[in-house]
């Protein structure tokens, strides 16, 4: 069974460094087929893409937080991290971690965590 | 302001059938396949339709995709009350940052 499970903390503070990992399961980030992607979603607003990795180790990030985010990848450790700096109050979002197929589809999201930028 | 264009919302009565589009451009629905994914409130989104119009497995014939040029319709025939949700396109854009794209999301009422 494939399973995306992100962890990382639940508030931050404004111009803070936020790290989410993600940890999969059920499939092997050396996968030629497959890379993760980060992915938010602010309360009651649309989804935003924000970077992803490949097996390769290729990257690419959102151009309007590019600046601000780092992606990367332990193929040992079965994870996926990003790195958003200096947070704001508007960055307050559920972040998702979802695994792309064949550079088609997100076909396996995790469940989200919830951050808040908040002094 | 999201990059593909979706409405709003769209409302159907239960056993009808609604269309979701989608509304992009050459650099990401003109050359790129075109995902579509359900949100369930509270939920993760799940990917419904991929490759403009594949279903996953476990996805019901109700749902189907198509594509023509720079838009991408999601249709959904015998609507059901469990199919109220957030629906979203997405796909890949080759221009500036070469990533993910979505459409706002639409919102599906069965009245």
């Amino acid at each position: 069974q494939v399973t995306l499970k992100e962890s990382g903390p639940v508030l931050v503070k404004p111009t803070e460094t936020l790290t989410l990992t993600c940890t999969v399961s059920g499939f092997s980030l050396s996968n030629a087929r497959m890379g993760v992607s980060w992915i938010r979603q602010p309360p009651g607003k649309a989804l935003e893409w924000l970077a992803h990795i490949f097996s390769n180790d290729e990257k690419s990030y959102s151009t309007s937080l590019k600046s601000r985010l780092t992606i990367s990848k332990d193929t040992s450790k079965s994870q996926v991290v990003l790195t958003m700096t200096n947070m704001d109050p508007v960055d307050t979002a559920t972040y998702y971690c979802a695994r792309i197929l064949d550079y088609v589809a997100f076909d396996i999201w995790g469940q989200g965590t919830m951050v808040t930028v908040s002094s | 302001q999201s990059v593909l264009t979706q409405p709003p919302s769209v409302s159907a009565a239960p056993g009808q059938k609604v269309t979701i589009s989608c509304s992009g451009s050459s650099s990401n629905i003109g050359n790129n396949y075109v995902s579509w994914y359900q949100q369930l409130p509270g939920t993760a989104p799940k990917l419904l339709i991929y490759e403009n119009n594949k279903r996953p497995s476990g996805i019901p014939d109700r749902f189907s995709g198509s594509k023509s040029g720079t838009s991408a319709t999601l249709g959904i025939t015998g609507l059901q009350t469990g199919d109220e949700a957030d629906y979203y396109c997405g796909t890949w854009d080759s221009s500036l940052s070469a990533g993910g794209v979505f459409g706002g999301g639409t919102k599906l009422t069965v009245l």
